[in-house]
């Protein structure tokens, strides 16, 4: 878990604010994710990018902005969420991009949109 | 549709008691099935990752099976410990396209 590391871990935010997530690898692996995970449902890929391009956005709401300034640090920056947005947000990255589920997660940033 | 159902949704057994969590999928064509273990309050933890050749795999006390003709795989806890209290998430990943595939986990209760 240490090779993946989130800050915050937690995060209250009201529904004008703007606020970022901060996600860094220390593994030397050329892919992250995003992720987000809600009680009782799955883990819902957000974005994903490979050697810092942006290789897949699964639909998600322009109110989620994703950064990628290099291989190791992956951003997600925030406005105007709504409460449906609380949940766990989880950081991924794997060696490469390749078609299985990343190899190492963060511990996740709990976020709720009060 | 791509599905991966995990059943039990919940379980709760004695420190030291054997148990065995399910994976069925419908994800074609299959390319590789990953079993994790997520803490509470922390990202979930790669346990093992098996293709379509391999039908076992261990990882300490944890065994996970594959039956890629029935489209089910399973998670095996030997002698379990109260940190084994923990959600467990298979993942099913297509050959091809966009397909990995979340189970939506058992919830694991070991009680002393």
């Amino acid at each position: 878990e240490t090779g993946v590391t989130q800050t915050p871990r937690h995060l209250v935010m009201g529904m004008t604010n703007k606020k970022s997530l901060k996600c860094e690898q220390h593994l030397g692996h050329n892919a992250m994710y995003w992720y987000k995970q809600s009680a009782k449902k799955p883990l819902e890929l957000m974005f994903v990018y490979s050697l810092e391009e942006r290789v897949e956005n699964n639909s998600v709401p322009s109110r989620f902005s994703p950064e990628c300034p290099n291989s190791s640090h992956l951003f997600l920056h925030l406005h105007t969420l709504q409460p449906e947005d609380s949940a766990l947000y989880l950081c991924a990255s794997s060696q490469v991009l390749e078609m299985t589920a990343p190899t190492d997660f963060g511990p996740g940033t709990r976020l709720t949109v009060t | 549709k791509n599905q991966v159902e995990q059943s039990p949704q919940s379980l709760i057994i004695l420190e030291g008691k054997n148990c065995t969590l399910q994976c069925n999928y419908t994800v074609s064509p299959f390319s590789n099935l990953r079993w994790y273990k997520q803490d509470t309050g922390r990202g979930p933890v790669s346990l093992t990752i098996m293709t379509f050749s391999e039908n076992t795999k261990s990882n300490g006390r944890y065994t996970a099976t594959l039956d890629a003709d029935t489209k089910q795989s399973s998670l095996h806890i030997t002698a379990s410990q109260l940190s084994d209290s923990a959600s467990y998430i298979c993942v099913v990943s297509g050959d091809g396209g966009d397909k990995i595939i979340f189970g939506k986990g058992t919830r694991l209760h070991i009680l002393p």
